[in-house]
C-alpha cells in the first residue's frame, strides 16, 4: 500500500533555481493539500485541490505554484527558489468531507542556498 | 488567536505515567476533530478522530467539549515508544462539507525509562 508518495525525498537547491515537487496518491482521494512545515510554526497549507480541476490558495501561497495534474497527482512548483523557502514539505490526500483524516507521504526536505 | 492552540510542552513522563494534553479551538462552528501524531522528522500519521462522546482507542482516549472548545488526549501507561509529537487538528471552515484542516503546533511528549 503506497498510499501518498513523494518525490524527491531531499533536495538543495541555489537561490532563483526552480523545482517542481511531485505527489501521488493511490487511494482514490478526490482532495490533495501542500504543506510546509517549520520549526516552531506547525504545518501551514500552501495550496490545494479539492476535486480534480480545481486548486485554491491556502494559507502562505505566494512564491508557489501548483498543477493538478489529474485524480492521482498535484504538483507544487517553486518558480525563483529563495532561502525562506527551506523547509519540509508534505503533501497529503483525502476525501472532500467534513469528517475525513487527511493523509499524508513522507515529506520533502528542501534546502535553498 | 490562533485557530487551534496546544501547549508545546515538552512533557516529560516515566514510563508507565498517565499525561493528558488539552488543545483550544477558536471556530465554535468546528464540526471534525482528530489527534495526529507526528514522530521527529517524520509525516503526521491520524491518531484517532474525536467524537461528540468521547471514544477511546487501547492506552488512548479523546474528549470533546463543544461549549469550552477544548479537545483532550489522555495516555495511560505510557510506552517509550509514545515519545512523539501530538497534533491537534480541527476542519478549516465552519459550515458545509470542507476537506480544508488546521493543525495545531504539537505537544511534544518524552516518556522516560
Amino acid at each position: 500500500n503506497a498510499g501518498v508518495t513523494q518525490t524527491p525525498k531531499f533536495q538543495v537547491l541555489k537561490t532563483g533555481q526552480s523545482m517542481t515537487l511531485q505527489c501521488a496518491q493511490d487511494m482514490n482521494h478526490n482532495s490533495m493539500y501542500w504543506y510546509r512545515q517549520d520549526p516552531g510554526m506547525g504545518l501551514r497549507l500552501i495550496y490545494y485541490s479539492a476535486s480534480e480541476g480545481t486548486t485554491d490558495k491556502g494559507e502562505v501561497p505566494n512564491g508557489y505554484n501548483v498543477s493538478r495534474l489529474n485524480k492521482r497527482e498535484f504538483s507544487l512548483r517553486l518558480e525563483s527558489a529563495a532561502p525562506s523557502q527551506t523547509s519540509v514539505y508534505f503533501c497529503a490526500s483525502s476525501v472532500w468531507d467534513t469528517y475525513q483524516p487527511q493523509h499524508f507521504g513522507d515529506g520533502t526536505r528542501l534546502s535553498i542556498l | 488567536r490562533k485557530e487551534v492552540e496546544q501547549d508545546p510542552g515538552p512533557f516529560n513522563v516515566p514510563e508507565g505515567a498517565t499525561v493528558a494534553f488539552n488543545c483550544t479551538y477558536s471556530n465554535s462552528a468546528s464540526q471534525s476533530f482528530f489527534w495526529y501524531r507526528q514522530d521527529c522528522r517524520k509525516e503526521p500519521k491520524l491518531l484517532m478522530s474525536v467524537y461528540s462522546s468521547g471514544n477511546e482507542d487501547g492506552r488512548f482516549t479523546a474528549q470533546l467539549n463543544r461549549a469550552s472548545q477544548y479537545i483532550s488526549l489522555l495516555i495511560r501507561d505510557s510506552k517509550l515508544s509514545d515519545s512523539a509529537t501530538y497534533l491537534c487538528v480541527v476542519n478549516g471552515e465552519g459550515s458545509g462539507n470542507t476537506g480544508k484542516l488546521i493543525f495545531g503546533q504539537g505537544t511534544t511528549l518524552q516518556v522516560k525509562p
